[in-house]
C-alpha cells in the first residue's frame, strides 16, 4: 500500500520567512514523488517532481529515502505563494496518491 | 497546447436531472482521469481511462457514468445525484497510465439541489 502524510493542515508565515512544507510517504518500492499547487480559483498544477531535481518559483524538494520524506522548501516566502500544496506519490499502481494538503498562508 | 479544457465551469442541477460534464485535451495523451474534490480536500480518484478503455473504477456509484468517445474526449454523465455529490469535478490527462505527469483541467463546480 502507498500512503502520503502531510502533517500540517495549515502553515502560516510572514513574508520573507523560510517555509518548509512536510511530506512523508510509505511505499515499499521506488516511488515517484510530486508537489502540486492549487492557487485560489485556479487549477491544480504540478510544481515539482523529484526526478527533475529543479527549482520552480524558488521552491526545492529533495527525496530522502532514509527518512521517506519529500519536504518542500523555500528560503524566503512571498505573498503570492499562498495556496494549497499537495504532495503526491506514484508507485506500482501508476495512479498518484495525494496527501491531504497543506494550506500555506503568507502574511505581508 | 498543454491545456485540459472542462465544460461547463459551473453546473446547478436538481436530483432528478440528467446532465453531462465534458473534458477535452489535444496533447495526444492516452490516459484520462476523473476526480472529485471537496473544499480544502485532496482530489479523490473516480475513474481512469487508458487508451479509451475504462481501466479503473474506484467503486463509484452508478449515478456517475463515464464515457470516452475518443482519445481526446472524456465525458461524465450524471443522473439522480444527491446533494452530497456537490463538489468540484476535475479532469486530468497524462501521456499514458504509466508515465508522464498529470495535467488538470480547471474543473466543473457542481451543485446538486
Amino acid at each position: 500500500a502507498q500512503r502520503v502524510t502531510q502533517p500540517e493542515k495549515l502553515l502560516s508565515v510572514f513574508k520573507g520567512a523560510p517555509v518548509e512544507l512536510k511530506c512523508n510517504y510509505s511505499y515499499s518500492g521506488s516511488p515517484e514523488l510530486f508537489w502540486y499547487v492549487q492557487y485560489s480559483r485556479q487549477r491544480l498544477q504540478l510544481l515539482l517532481r523529484h526526478i527533475s531535481r529543479e527549482s520552480i518559483k524558488g521552491f526545492t524538494a529533495d527525496l530522502n529515502k532514509g527518512e521517506t520524506s519529500f519536504h518542500l522548501k523555500k528560503p524566503f516566502a512571498q505573498e503570492e505563494d499562498s495556496a494549497m500544496y499537495y504532495c503526491a506519490l506514484r508507485g506500482g499502481s501508476y495512479i498518484p496518491t495525494f496527501g491531504r494538503g497543506t494550506s500555506l498562508i503568507v502574511h505581508p | 497546447d498543454t491545456e485540459v479544457t472542462q465544460t461547463p465551469k459551473h453546473l446547478v442541477m436538481g436530483m432528478t436531472n440528467k446532465k453531462s460534464l465534458k473534458c477535452e485535451q489535444h496533447m495526444g495523451h492516452r490516459a484520462m482521469y476523473w476526480y472529485k474534490q471537496k473544499a480544502k480536500k485532496p482530489p479523490e480518484l473516480m475513474f481512469v481511462y487508458s487508451y479509451e478503455k475504462l481501466s479503473i473504477n474506484e467503486s463509484v456509484p452508478s449515478r456517475f457514468s463515464p464515457e470516452c468517445p475518443n482519445s481526446s474526449l472524456l465525458n461524465l454523465h450524471l443522473h439522480a445525484l444527491q446533494p452530497e455529490d456537490s463538489a468540484l469535478y476535475l479532469c486530468a490527462s497524462s501521456q499514458d497510465g504509466t508515465i508522464g505527469i498529470q495535467y488538470f483541467g480547471a474543473g466543473t463546480r457542481l451543485s446538486v439541489l
